[in-house]
């Protein structure tokens, strides 16, 4: 039962062009969400995260928006830039998971030069 | 600079072969997690540790088996490895805490079992 989703398995998009990741879930308890990137033959890194209570973080480029009643939150990449082409799992946790994450199943994102 | 480990990048197993993944970490942390990336899976949790000596099961632990005698190390043992087992391990550590510590992975081991 997969409680983290990404529908879109992969992404094409232009550089200097917005780049829009999504992610649903299903469980109401979760309160954190966390985006990871993630480069071929290496670890995902951490990237942005935000917290239940709000409904925007922004981190340069990055800015992810939750949408609680919708059940839905995404990343957006404002410019595009090749070094973006990563594969992008979004995380959750929440006060009934206890320390662990919930992941998605990662969108492949490529940016076009 | 916060460290992951994994003692290999490449493996190749036999069928049957008993398989240990060795996971470092030097930030003292607390929380030790065993993923698996498959295609259009993504991560899906095998075990975590709290601490010292303390284990859960993840979503899918069947077939696997951990162990965690020092707070920096924690091994993911294939009692039997199998071919359905073939896939890229990932370890990762946090500090405990509210939900957006974030865990940090080591590059991954990626097991094939022929």
């Amino acid at each position: 039962d997969q409680q983290v989703k990404q529908n879109s398995p992969s992404l094409s998009v232009q550089e200097g062009r917005i780049s829009i990741l999504n992610c649903d879930y299903t469980n109401s308890m979760f309160d954190y969400f966390l985006w990871y990137k993630k480069y071929p033959a290496e670890g995902p890194t951490f990237l942005i995260s935000i917290s239940s209570i709000k409904d925007k973080n922004e981190d340069g480029r990055f800015t992810v928006f939750l949408n609680k009643s919708a059940k839905h939150l995404s990343l957006h990449i404002v410019p595009s830039q090749p070094g973006d082409s990563a594969v992008y799992f979004c995380a959750a946790s929440g006060r009934n998971t206890g320390n662990q994450f919930y992941f998605g199943t990662g969108t492949s994102l490529t940016v076009i030069p | 600079d916060v460290k992951v480990t994994q003692s290999s990048r490449y493996l190749v197993k036999r069928t049957g072969e008993k398989v240990f993944l060795e996971c470092v970490q030097d930030m003292d942390h607390e929380n030790m997690f065993w993923y698996r990336q498959d295609p259009g899976l993504g991560l899906r949790l095998i075990y975590f540790s709290y601490d010292v000596k303390m284990k859960e099961k993840g979503d899918i632990p069947e077939g696997y088996s951990v162990s965690r005698e020092k707070k920096e190390r924690f091994s993911l043992i294939l009692e039997s490895a199998s071919t359905n087992q073939t896939s890229m391990y990932l370890c990762a550590s946090r500090t405990p805490g509210t939900g957006d510590n974030e865990q940090f992975f080591g590059p991954g081991t990626r097991l094939t079992v022929l």
